[in-house]
């Protein structure tokens, strides 16, 4: 069963960058895309972006700019930066696998399953 | 923004049925997941594609696709199935991950 351990600073200061790890255990880190997602407080989800096992990325073209998403392959582990965070980055961040099911007409990938979640905060 | 919407807030009465939809014209080429979110919680998946069950979760969830349309459907609502529900597709271009807007299920 894959499960999910992230950890990382959770009070900055504007203009600082946000660093965040997640560690996968159970198997499948060399099979599967590893996503960053995160909430605000009070409101819903935003994807971040995503990595492979080969090191391709794919990110919210909203945050492409500031996101940059990274792995280690000897410690099953993935990491989200984003600098120059502001107030509107305020909110907490989690680490998800995504994995799929079927193909062609059938395909549909989902996130499964979820880190524990981490608040962070932006505040001068 | 999202491209998905979602009815912010739906009541239902203990062991009623309700429906919670997702509207999108990425729905047309992507199937939908659902996540349930309790206060405090990480989400939770509870529903992927056509009508797929991930374990674990009660048979009482159910989905459906029609069109541009997502729906999910919970018969014989219990109390512990109050949540922020979200469903989750692609974007327009189908490069992209988006969720919905998020429905607040009250069960009364």
């Amino acid at each position: 069963q894959v499960r999910l351990q992230q950890w990382g600073a959770g009070l900055l200061k504007p203009s600082e960058t946000l660093s965040l790890t997640c560690a996968v255990s159970g198997g499948s880190f060399n099979t599967d895309w590893w996503t960053w997602i995160r909430q605000p407080p009070g409101k819903g989800l935003e994807w971040i972006g995503e990595i492979n096992q080969s090191g391709s990325t794919n990110y919210n073209p909203a945050l492409k700019s500031r996101v940059t998403i990274s792995e280690d392959t000897s410690k099953n582990q993935f990491s989200l930066k984003m600098s120059s965070v502001t107030a509107a980055d305020t909110a907490v961040y989690y680490c998800a696998r995504l994995a799929y099911s079927g193909s062609g007409s059938n395909y549909v990938d989902f996130f499964d399953p979820w880190g524990q979640g981490t608040l962070v905060t932006v505040s001068s | 923004s999202s491209e998905l919407t979602q009815d912010p807030a739906v009541s239902v009465a203990l062991g009623r049925t309700v429906r919670i939809t997702c509207q999108g014209d990425g729905l047309r080429n992507y199937y939908a997941s659902w996540y349930q979110q309790k206060p405090g919680q990480a989400p939770v998946l509870v529903m992927y594609g056509k009508n797929n069950r991930p374990s674990g979760i009660p048979d009482r969830f159910s989905g459906s696709t029609s069109g541009n349309t997502a729906s999910l459907t919970i018969t014989g609502a219990q109390a512990e199935d109050e949540a922020d529900y979200y469903c989750k597709s692609r974007d327009s271009s189908g490069k992209h991950y988006v969720f919905g807007t998020g429905t607040e299920v009250t069960v009364l």
